[in-house]
């Protein structure tokens, strides 16, 4: 497709359990990033990554949360066991080594 | 950490008002981006500052990077309802591509 896709677009989930959330960004963009955005507010930065390396995890709320990128495309953001603060709209975005973030329309994530 | 602070948190105008958005850090940033976010969707990037004192006007949108490139600016003349959304700022530092966005600032245009 043209722009960043992400997947799915609203999950609900119960407390403890696992969920996967999915990221095709724009074909040729190196960088892709990982956001979380609570109630409409700024989006808090998870992880970024180059290629199929992840230079900056600091981001990532705690060992609960793991991402990974395969074939410098596809994106995976892994939440275990997930809690009700763990909901929030989960947004990525891609982009050329320097510029313009382009963004996906995110995964709504509520946790019951 | 860095963080980029966003005043005001909410702002609500009537059509054709004029209205400034402020980004402040006290880090240093190599560039500064402004985005537009709507409901449901992502943020939209409105213009990149790279230069400290730079000053870029997108039609009634004017955008000023601060001197010391710690801080930045969004004017917006004669509002219109189209401007509603959530105005963000994201900052880079040197040597790095890890954008930090600020805290949003909220704004309504009434008719």
């Amino acid at each position: 497709g043209a722009g960043v896709s992400q997947s799915p677009s609203n999950k609900v989930t119960e407390k403890g359990k696992d969920v996967e959330l999915r990221c095709d960004p724009i074909s040729g963009h190196t960088a892709l990033y990982w956001y979380r955005q609570s109630l409409g507010q700024g989006l808090e930065f998870l992880i970024y990554f180059q290629g199929n390396s992840a230079p900056d995890k600091s981001g990532l709320p705690s060992d609960r949360f793991s991402a990974e990128r395969t074939g410098g495309s596809v994106s995976t953001l892994t939440i275990q066991r997930t809690q009700q603060e763990d909901s929030a709209v989960y947004l990525c975005a891609s982009s050329r080594i320097t510029g313009e973030l382009f963004f996906g329309e995110g995964s709504r994530l509520t946790v019951l | 950490t860095q963080l980029l602070e966003q005043s005001p948190q909410f702002l609500s105008i009537q059509e054709g008002e004029n209205l400034t958005v402020y980004c402040n850090s006290s880090s240093v940033f190599s560039s500064l981006q402004w985005y537009r976010q709507e409901p449901g969707e992502g943020p939209v990037l409105l213009v990149t500052v790279v230069t400290g004192g730079e000053v870029k006007k997108l039609k009634r949108l004017t955008f000023q990077f601060g001197d010391a490139r710690k801080d930045s600016s969004l004017h917006i003349t004669a509002a219109q309802t189209g401007d509603t959304g959530l105005y963000l700022c994201a900052g880079a530092s040197k040597g790095t591509y890890k954008y930090i966005f600020g805290t949003g600032t909220r704004l309504k245009v009434l008719a």
